[in-house]
């Protein structure tokens, strides 16, 4: 069973760059077919999807996000991150890594989420 | 992007109660809908795919149903367990959206 694990730092300056990484245990970052996706959750909202990376090294961001996000992977290390430029109030969010099943359609494996705050 | 509303925003009910949530696309998304149960401090759960196909494990008291622009999501006899917010996301077109959530609380 695929893990997922998110990590970084939990307070960004504004204006600063935030980087995340989801570390992948129980499975290969690699394997054919996978999507590795950001998603995010404002306080007491509902969910963002942020954007993907494929096991083949393509991308595709959020239309909303797309100028400030860029996602990449380490296959090396087995992991994916997450970098999103010049930070306001409003990234302040819980982010999740999670794995789709296959088809880049839905989510049956999400990291626990770590909670980024934007302030100075 | 295709837009999802979710009613209603909040529901209570009784310990084995039928309940039912709806989720509205603003366009027309085919079968391709997943619904997700969160609890507070906990990642989203996956709970059913394709309108109506039942995640593994996920108790058959939930079931999912509709297409097009129209789908529910029903509890046949709500349980304790089941006190969560619930989701709906749309895999017919990128960008993936979600509902705003339907917080279920139990009486």
């Amino acid at each position: 069973q695929v893990q997922l694990q998110e990590s970084g730092p939990g307070l960004v300056k504004p204006s600063q760059t935030l980087s995340l990484t989801c570390t992948v245990s129980g499975g290969s970052i690699s394997s054919d077919g996978y999507y590795w996706s950001w998603i995010r959750q404002h306080p007491g909202k509902g969910l963002e999807w942020i954007g993907y990376i494929y096991y083949s090294g393509s991308t595709y961001y959020n239309p909303s996000l797309k100028s400030r996000v860029t996602i990449s992977v380490d296959t090396s290390k087995n992991q994916f991150s997450l970098k999103l430029s010049s930070v306001t109030a409003a990234d302040t969010a819980m982010y999740y890594c999670a794995r789709d099943d296959g088809s880049g359609s839905y989510y049956a494996n999400w990291g626990q989420g770590t909670l980024v705050t934007v302030s100075s | 992007d295709t837009q999802m509303t979710q009613s209603p925003s909040t529901l209570s009910a009784s310990v084995g109660d039928r309940v039912t949530i709806t989720c509205r696309a603003s366009q027309s998304i085919s079968s391709w809908l997943a619904w997700y149960q969160q609890k507070p401090g906990k990642a989203p759960k996956l709970l059913i795919y394709k309108a109506s196909s039942l995640e593994s494990g996920v108790p058959s008291r939930l079931s999912g149903s509709g297409s097009g622009t129209e789908f529910t999501l029903t509890i046949s006899s709500l349980q304790p367990d089941d006190s969560a917010t619930y989701y709906c996301q749309q895999y017919n077109s990128y960008p993936r959206t979600f509902g705003q959530g339907t917080k279920v609380e139990i009486k």
